[in-house]
């Protein structure tokens, strides 16, 4: 089975600060993902990268940056955390076969509150 | 613009019953992949079954089948036999390729509550 991990389960953070959230997966995907999600709202994407050191942006990429320094691990960076970067942030990963069936595997998500 | 429309913000449903939620999409890609997922209150997003467009036939996964109908953009889950383990979030999403790989578009989602 796909085991996709972030860090956190839960997170409180101050405005202003650094905030880092790491995702690993297992399975030696190319593609990962960052969505956060909010009532109402669904899961929007903020970043994805398709192989290491690759990266796009997404639908809502402003306030955030990310890193895949290795195939395994996609970090999610708020530079300057916000009230309003309160939200569920989940992480996905999908394998690149050429097959476009391969659905994306999810980790438990990070509920992050930005006090 | 929304590409993918899910109209039901909650449904009900009795257990042992069989539900359908609806899910529309917007796409003049002739080659395109509708995924739906479900998100129990725990959090996790669990990936239940996936319809391409050039497929014949409508996709079927244990409880779970696609009522895909191409003319209308339409990709309803049905659930028969409910359970109460399928009171959940569920989300219609719809694969888009870009140049560097494969994003998934999600609908806002509906909350199934199975009853006894």
């Amino acid at each position: 089975d796909v085991k996709v991990t972030q860090s956190s389960r839960y997170l409180v953070k101050r405005t202003g600060e650094k905030v880092f959230l790491e995702c690993v997966q297992d399975m030696d995907h190319e593609n990962m993902f960052w969505y956060r999600q909010d009532p109402g709202l669904g899961l929007r994407l903020i970043y994805f990268s398709y192989d290491v050191k690759m990266k796009e942006k997404g639908d809502i990429p402003e306030g955030y940056s990310v890193s895949r320094e290795k195939k395994e691990r996609f970090s999610l960076i708020l530079e300057s955390a916000s009230t309003n970067q309160t939200s569920m942030y989940l992480c996905a990963s999908r394998l690149s076969d050429g097959y476009s069936n391969q659905p994306q595997h999810f980790g438990d998500g990070t509920r992050l509150s930005i006090l | 613009a929304q590409k993918i429309t899910q109209t039901q913000p909650g449904m009900f449903v009795q257990e042992k019953e069989a539900v359908t939620l609806d899910c529309t999409y917007d796409t003049s890609d002739p080659s395109y992949g509708l995924f739906w997922y479900k998100q129990p209150s725990s959090g996790e997003m669990i990936f239940l079954i996936y319809q391409g467009s050039y497929d014949q036939q409508n996709a079927t996964e244990g409880r779970y089948s696609l009522n895909f109908q191409k003319a209308r953009k339409s990709a309803n889950l049905v659930i028969s036999a409910s359970q109460l383990g399928d009171s959940a979030m569920y989300f219609c999403a719809m694969r888009e390729v870009t140049n560097s790989g494969y994003a998934l578009n999600f609908g806002k989602g509906t909350s199934l509550l199975v009853t006894p």
